[in-house]
């Protein structure tokens, strides 16, 4: 089985400071771990994936996340966030071994404040 | 180089209507994947195709909920004789292969309102 859980329903955080959205997940085999942000009104745009290989990932518009096996972990990353960051943002996890078919989790707000 | 197209944006239905939900995948991907979005949840998976073939429809309800993905033209999702709570937005994604390692992409989503 495999499930993926964002902890954090919203994140706030200021114009140009770092930002940290949280990602767990659960799998029997390895995982294939993906990141989307969604705008209003909007489908679910890629912005990154960890497949094999770094742990540390880098996607779109400046993202970036970091792979933890032992922490069972993916969260995105930012070093300085933008106003126009301001979405919300889904983790979804797929077992190697098992569904080929991604589970998303519930997804996460971030609300960066100019 | 269009991406993931979905028709139309907006359904507005009366209770006990059909409703029906086009998706045009990207260029080239025959992979084909239908979620619906409820307020407040994530992403729930409902049906996966490819051209001509029900793949994996574990997630779609058994009753009144029916999709396709025809040799020819879009993929559709069906819905009979809708309820209220059948009111979401549903999105539609595609891949080029099976949606292991492959992204999926999404397209802007059908946002269903049933009255």
């Amino acid at each position: 089985a495999q499930s993926v859980a964002q902890p954090e329903d919203q994140v706030n955080v200021a114009e140009g400071n770092p930002l940290t959205v949280k990602c767990t997940y659960s799998v029997s085999g390895n995982p294939y771990l993906f990141w989307y942000v969604q705008y209003p009104n909007r489908g679910l745009q890629f912005l990154l994936k960890y497949i094999t290989g770094d742990n540390l990932v880098k996607g779109s518009y400046g993202f970036e996340a970091e792979f933890n096996k032992s922490q069972t972990s993916f969260h995105l990353k930012k070093p300085s966030a933008l106003v126009s960051d301001s979405a919300l943002y889904f983790c979804a996890v797929r077992d190697n071994g098992g569904s080929y078919i991604p589970t998303f989790g519930r997804g996460t707000s971030l609300i960066v404040h100019p | 180089n269009a991406g993931v197209m979905q028709n139309p944006r907006h359904l507005v239905r009366r209770r006990g209507q059909e409703a029906r939900l086009r998706c045009s995948p990207m260029k080239g991907h025959s992979h084909v994947y239908w979620y619906r979005q409820l307020p407040e949840e994530g992403l729930k998976f409902m049906v996966y195709l490819q051209k001509e073939n029900i793949i994996d429809e574990s997630g779609m309800p058994k009753e009144r909920f029916s999709a396709e993905f025809p040799k020819e033209g879009p993929s559709i999702l069906r819905i009979q004789q809708v309820v209220r709570g059948d009111s979401a937005a549903y999105f539609c994604a595609s891949s080029l292969g099976l949606a292991g390692e492959e992204t999926q992409y999404f397209g802007p989503g059908t946002r269903l309102l049933v009255l």
